[in-house]
C-alpha cells in the first residue's frame, strides 16, 4: 500500500530565513506525482507545487523548491525568503498513475510557523 | 480566479440524522472527488466522480454514503444515517483531468455529530 510520511509535526522559521519540510512516501510504482499542498487558516487547500516522477529536474516555483530523490522516495519541501503569510498546514500527497483515478495519499501535516 | 465552493461551512447534526454537503466545483471541471479529514488525523480519500457516475470509492465510503451532481453545478455528499465517527472536515475537489493536474479544493465543511 502507498503510503506517506512526514516526519515533522511543527516547525518554524524566522522571516526571511529558509527552511526545509521533509516528505517521505512508499510506493511500488515508477510514474506518479507528488504534490504540496498548503492549508493557512482559512482551511482551504492550495496546490505549492507538484514534481512528475519521470522527471529528474527538481520542481521549482518562486521561492518555492522541491528536493526529489526517488531512489531515496523522498520529497522534501524548501521555502526559501520566509514571509508572515507561509504560515499554514503543509501536507505532502502522492497520486499514483495506476488506473484512470486520481485518489491522492496524504501525509500527515507539518504545521509552519513563520515568525516575525 | 475560480474556486470550488462548499457549503455550510459548519454543521452540527444529532447522531442518526441525515446530512447533505454541498459542493460547487470549478464550473469546466469534469472529475470531482471527496475527502475527509479527521480531527489529528490524515486527510482521507472518499470518492471519485466522472461522467455522472462514481468512478473509485475507499473502504470509509460504504452504504451510509451517497454522492450526486443533481443539477450539473452541485456535487452532494450525502450521510444517510450520521455516527460520531462521521465527524470530520471534509473537502470536496474538483480538477479538469484525472491525474497529475492540479486538484483545486474547497474550503471544507466541518461536520460535527453529536
Amino acid at each position: 500500500a502507498q503510503t506517506v510520511t512526514q516526519s515533522q509535526p511543527e516547525m518554524s522559521v524566522q522571516e526571511a530565513e529558509t527552511v526545509t519540510l521533509s516528505c517521505t512516501y512508499d510506493t511500488s510504482e515508477s510514474n506518479y506525482y507528488l504534490f504540496w499542498y498548503k492549508q493557512p487558516p482559512s482551511r482551504q487547500m492550495i496546490l505549492v507545487i507538484r514534481q512528475e516522477a519521470y522527471k529528474q529536474q527538481n520542481a521549482t516555483e518562486n521561492r518555492f523548491s522541491v528536493n526529489f530523490q526517488k531512489a531515496a522516495k523522498s520529497f522534501s519541501l524548501k521555502i526559501s525568503d520566509s514571509q508572515l503569510g507561509d504560515t499554514a498546514m503543509y501536507f505532502c500527497a502522492f497520486d499514483s498513475n495506476a488506473g484512470n483515478n486520481r485518489k491522492l495519499i496524504w501525509g500527515l501535516g507539518t504545521s509552519l510557523a513563520v515568525n516575525p | 480566479e475560480p474556486e470550488v465552493t462548499q457549503t455550510p461551512s459548519h454543521q452540527v447534526t444529532q447522531m442518526g440524522q441525515e446530512v447533505i454537503l454541498r459542493c460547487v466545483p470549478i464550473s469546466n471541471h469534469l472529475y470531482f472527488y471527496w475527502y475527509r479529514q479527521i480531527l489529528g488525523q490524515k486527510v482521507e480519500f472518499l470518492v471519485s466522480f466522472y461522467n455522472n457516475e462514481i468512478s473509485e470509492k475507499s473502504e470509509i465510503f460504504d452504504d451510509q454514503f451517497s454522492v450526486e451532481r443533481p443539477d450539473g453545478s452541485n456535487f452532494t455528499l450525502k450521510i444517510r444515517s450520521t455516527k460520531l465517527e462521521d465527524s470530520a472536515m471534509y473537502f470536496c475537489a474538483s480538477s479538469d483531468s484525472p491525474r497529475g493536474n492540479e486538484a483545486f479544493f474547497g474550503q471544507g465543511t466541518r461536520l460535527t455529530v453529536v
